[in-house]
């Protein structure tokens, strides 16, 4: 069965440095979103990207990030100078579609830790 | 706005027993409801969802859920939890299309299974 993989599953960094964080969403799928999950805290949704454009982000998503699919495979979450707040779990999703009724498949997660 | 509320953080059930975890949702409108399911080191998996029509869903696994209007309610059973069951679960409402497609999520319950 076709799958949402990310890599790395844990990164370590240190603060005010550059990550990157790597998916590779399921194949057709043509709707891609990053969410994020601080300890103990809910999912929250940081953005969505369509059309090699982003069709919305929260409020989270400010301009240390961005989002690119860089070829046709990959989809990546780049955080450019990663603050202590920035450690959490991101998950990666895609959905075929963009009804209402197109569910969301998630990848396994990146555990991010900013030292 | 919209929320999701996921009341239990930790259970804790034995196994062969039944099992219930709570969901109650805030949404304008018509509610798409979803429960995903979270085994370590795993993604997040979809085990159900409710878009319309009979309230009561099946979904993989052998679980179910139970749409009620009234109670802004969506809660997730099973009637006899495996070993395997053991995970974090999550509910979520959207995905809200004109927000980008996003889902909310509720904090996740973490489901222990007593031998």
């Amino acid at each position: 069965e076709p799958e949402v993989t990310q890599t790395p599953s844990h990164q370590v960094t240190q603060m005010g440095q550059e990550v990157i964080l790597r998916c590779v969403p399921i194949s057709n799928h043509l709707y891609f979103y990053w969410y994020r999950q601080i300890l103990g805290q809910k999912v929250e949704f940081l953005v969505s990207f369509y059309n090699n454009e982003i069709s919305e982000k929260s409020e989270i998503f400010d301009d240390q990030f961005s989002v690119e699919r860089p070829d046709g495979s990959n989809f990546t979450l780049k955080i450019r100078s990663t603050k202590l707040e920035d450690s959490a779990m991101y998950f990666c999703a895609s959905s075929e579609g963009g009804s209402n009724t197109d569910t969301q498949y998630f990848g396994p997660g990146t555990r991010l830790t900013v030292l | 706005a919209q929320s999701v509320t996921q009341p239990d953080i930790h259970i804790t059930v034995s196994e062969g027993a039944s099992l219930e975890l709570r969901c109650n949702y805030s949404y304008g409108a018509t509610p798409y409801l979803f429960w995903y399911v979270q085994s370590p080191g795993q993604g997040l998996q979809l085990l159900l969802k409710y878009f319309s029509g009979d309230t009561l869903v099946q979904g993989i696994k052998g679980f179910e859920a139970e749409f009620k209007r009234s109670q802004s309610s969506f809660n997730l059973r099973k009637p006899s939890v495996h070993w395997s069951d053991a995970a974090e679960y999550f509910c979520a409402v959207g995905p809200i299309y004109n927000q980008g497609g996003k889902l909310i999520f509720g904090q996740g319950t973490e489901l222990s299974v007593k031998p």
